[in-house]
């Protein structure tokens, strides 16, 4: 069954980085493009980055472009998310999540992690 | 931007039928997918490609989509069915969620 394991979060400080990872498996990953979404707490979903397959193509949402790189390793089966100048704001639980296609863009989200929480606080 | 509108919430009673709107500028025109999201949990996808239900997911769950409203629609809603739903769409290159929906099943 697919599972997705996400790894990496806890407290960072304000203008401080921090990377997520997110191990897949029970499917063939290079053959699916990936996700982040993250929640705040209370708050709505709201989607991060999307990386192709084979990790030519990426998208971010607009808060993040700049700050936050998608990356993946289809060797290992895992999908990455680099942070950067973090602030208050990225506080959220971020969920990796499969893509249904290879593509980035049109695609939805057939399945999800069970999420890791990014607190920035000083 | 393609904004994303649901209503904060929705009640309905156990065995009628709840219904669920998402509005935005001719989102007939794009595909919208609905996910289930209950306390504590992850996100579970419940409708894709505006009216394809996923292997798992019961029949009382179905949806729509023309004009600028998508709407999912829960037929003889159960309490399990209780739960917050984000309608998604694309819009230029990114994905779009609606606000939530909190379901109550009274």
């Amino acid at each position: 069954q697919v599972q997705l394991v996400e790894s990496g979060g806890g407290v960072v400080q304000p203008g401080r980085s921090l990377t997520l990872s997110c191990a897949a498996s029970g499917f063939n990953f290079r053959r699916y493009g990936m996700h982040w979404v993250r929640q705040a707490p209370g708050k709505g979903l709201e989607w991060v980055a999307v990386i192709s397959d084979d990790g030519s193509d990426k998208y971010y949402t607009h808060s993040v472009k700049g700050r936050f790189t998608i990356s993946r390793d289809n060797s290992k089966a895992t999908l990455y998310l680099q942070m950067n100048s973090l602030r208050a704001e990225d506080t959220a639980v971020y969920y990796c999540a499969k893509a249904d296609s290879r593509k980035a863009v049109t695609s939805y989200f057939d399945y999800w992690g069970q999420g890791a929480l990014v607190t920035v606080s000083s | 931007s393609s904004d994303l509108t649901q209503p904060p919430s929705v009640s309905v009673s156990p065995g009628q039928t709840a219904s669920i709107t998402c509005s935005g500028d001719k989102l007939g025109d794009k595909y919208v997918c609905w996910y289930q999201q209950k306390p504590g949990q992850s996100p579970v996808l419940v409708i894709s490609q505006d009216t394809k239900r996923p292997s798992g997911i019961p029949e009382r769950f179905s949806g729509s989509n023309s004009g600028n409203t998508a709407t999912l629609t829960i037929s003889g809603t159960q309490a399990m069915d209780e739960a917050d739903y984000f309608c998604q769409a694309w819009d230029s290159n990114t994905v779009v969620f609606g606000g939530g929906t909190k379901l109550t099943v009274l």
